[in-house]
């Protein structure tokens, strides 16, 4: 079955610096694919970028960029140079298997990014 | 603004009440999709569409759940005889056929069930 796995319910971050959020994920699929939305409390889910399983470099969006190791089965989204609207909740997402295209999403992490 | 729109926002209901969430896509996708997110958990998949049918819906779908499409455009989802765990945000997502193309949200429907 496939499933996406985020560890940190939380994280802390100091305005201007960077941040790594977890995600790892488990397929049986050689083709997949894995997103990351921001979730402000608003509630409106926001695409981050995306990484291809069989695309060879990492994914970079910006100030967004994917620690992609396919070995591991991770997929870890760095945020550099926090700013305080990036305080939000953050999911994890794979692509599921068959032609729908749906997404399956972890649990999410809240950042809080502090002054 | 030509996101993905939604609407009501928010929608309070007695239980056993009927309550219907409408969502309007990007005009030029022809998926479209429902999640739903309870508090503290990430979206889970509802149903698909691609253009006008109904070509997935998940086990959690249950029969007091209808979702329809009509002519491709907007689409509805209905909630028969609500229950308290039916309490969510209810969010609705479109895109292109595409396979690597992301997916765009709506900022959702929350639904209190009192």
């Amino acid at each position: 079955a496939q499933k996406i796995t985020q560890t940190q319910p939380g994280m802390f971050v100091q305005e201007k610096e960077a941040v790594t959020l977890d995600c790892t994920y488990d397929t049986s699929d050689p083709s997949y694919g894995l997103f990351w939305y921001k979730q402000p409390s608003s509630g409106e889910m926001i695409f981050l970028i995306y990484q291809g399983s069989y695309d060879q470099q990492n994914a970079t969006e910006g100030r967004y960029s994917l620690n992609f190791q396919k070995a591991r089965k991770s997929a870890n989204l760095v945020i550099s140079a926090s700013q305080l609207g990036d305080s939000a909740m953050y999911f994890c997402a794979m692509r599921a298997s068959g032609a729908t295209n749906k997404l399956i999403f972890g649990t999410g992490t809240l950042l809080a990014v502090q002054p | 603004d030509t996101g993905v729109s939604q609407d009501p926002r928010h929608k309070i209901t007695k239980r056993g009440q009927n309550v219907t969430f409408r969502c309007d896509p990007i005009s030029e996708h022809n998926r479209l999709y429902w999640y739903r997110q309870t508090l503290g958990q990430g979206p889970e998949f509802l149903t698909y569409f691609q253009n006008e049918a109904q070509l997935e819906k998940s086990r959690l779908l249950s029969d007091r759940f209808s979702a329809e499409r009509p002519k491709g455009s907007f689409s509805t989802l209905e909630i028969q005889r609500t229950e308290q765990g039916d309490s969510a945000m209810y969010l609705c997502a479109s895109s292109y056929t595409r396979l690597n193309t992301e997916a765009f949200f709506g900022q959702g429907t929350r639904l209190t069930v009192v």
